[in-house]
This record gives structure tokens, sequence and C-alpha cells, in this order.
């Protein structure tokens, strides 16, 4: 199993600054790597797949980059509704496993 | 507009059994792998499992495995989860969600229902 390991654990970020959150995954997982964006009592939603692919409809403050087993999520200029918790998933193969999150403040 | 609404959550005691459902509107259903997806109470995200959009290929978590079962009815756009043997450690908020393609849940899932509870206790 490939266990996805995130930093921080929480991210305090004013508005307007860049926020960077970390992934790391134990083996390689290429950039079959998604972020998601899950705000306090919704269902998550995908920002980036295949590492640094925008999803549908996401921003372009939202911004993935990397490969292998490391990874990163750009959040260029953060804004209030930006509060959430992110996550990394790699579906490199099974199964998939997601990262325990990182919680962005504002 | 995509919706999945999933119903079928609520208490059951331990060992006992529950089943999901997720009804799908708004896309092709049967052209698109779906998964569940399950998040404990102030916890992370866990998959749980992948069923390919023909339904002819599954994967299970080893945490379910042998006593869930996922499938689906492309006629009904209806996506399962039947759960057996079920144990306090299943207790979550219970997510379908969809994949942009038919085989597996390669580039992650873009449709996400609202989740429904289920609660394992005596």
């Amino acid at each position: 199993e490939i266990v996805m390991t995130q930093s921080p654990a929480t991210l305090s970020v004013s508005p307007g600054e860049r926020a960077t959150l970390s992934c790391r995954a134990s083996q390689s997982v290429s950039s079959d790597l998604a972020w998601y964006q899950q705000k306090p009592g919704q269902a998550p939603r995908l920002l980036i797949y295949d590492a640094s692919t925008r999803a549908t409809g996401i921003p372009a403050r939202f911004s993935g980059s990397g490969s292998g087993t490391e990874f990163i999520l750009t959040i260029s200029s953060l804004q209030s509704e930006d509060l959430a918790v992110y996550f990394c998933q790699h579906y490199k193969n099974w199964p998939r496993t997601f990262g325990q999150g990182t919680k962005v403040e504002i | 507009e995509v919706q999945l609404v999933e119903s079928g959550g609520g208490l059951v005691q331990p060992g006992g059994s529950l089943r999901l459902s997720c009804e799908a509107s708004g896309f092709t259903f049967s052209s698109h792998a779906m998964s569940w997806v399950r998040q404990a109470q102030g916890k992370g995200l866990e998959w749980v499992s992948t069923i390919s959009g023909s339904g002819g290929s599954r994967y299970n978590a080893d945490s379910v495995k042998g006593r869930f079962t996922t499938s689906r009815d492309n006629s009904k756009n209806t996506l399962y989860l039947e759960m057996n043997s079920l144990r306090v450690e299943d207790t979550a908020v219970y997510y379908c969600a969809g994949s942009p393609g038919p085989y597996y849940d390669i580039g992650g899932y873009i449709y996400w229902g609202q989740g429904t509870l289920v609660t394992v206790s005596s």
C-alpha cells in the first residue's frame, strides 16, 4: 500500500498570500495524483488531477506540480472561500489511498 | 446538472447489514467508473471500492473485502454498496463518486454525492 503523507497538518495564511501544501508518496505514483478541497459540511471537490491539470471550473489560482513521490498544491492568492481541508490521493495502483489532509486557515 | 444522491444509511447493530444506493443523473452513467469513499467523523477520506462502467471489474479495500459488495444497475443509473458483518469502525459518511472514464478511477473523482451516514452501534 502506498502511504500518502501531507504537510503541514494546518496552514495559517492571510488573504492574498500564497499557500503551499505538500504531499509525499511512499513510492512513485508517477503523475497519478489528485487534489481535493473539502469545505466544512460539504463533499470533497476535485481540484487537480494528473498532478497538474486543473479540473473543470477550478480557478487559475490553484495549481499543482510534481511527479514521482513529491507533489505541491499552490494557492497563489488565498481567498476567504479557500478555507477548507485539502487532500491528495493517488490512483497509481490498488488500494487507492488519501493523505491525511491539510487544513487551511485564514 | 450532474447529481448523485445517496440513500440507505442509518443506525445498525454490529454484525448487521445495510444497503446503500446512489442514484445518478445528468451524465451517461454507464460511461463512468464509480466508487465509494467514506469519512469517519472528523477524520480523513478512505477509499472503499471502485466498479468499472460496465460493472465487469471491481476493486475493494482490504478493510471491507469479503464483507462489502459494490454493484451497479446501468438501466437504473444506480450504484449500490451491500454491507454485511458491519463493525463499529465502519461508522462513517459514505460518499459515492464518479470518475472521468469508464475503466477505473483514473483522473480522480469528478462527481460526488452529498453522502449518507452509517452508524454501527449497539
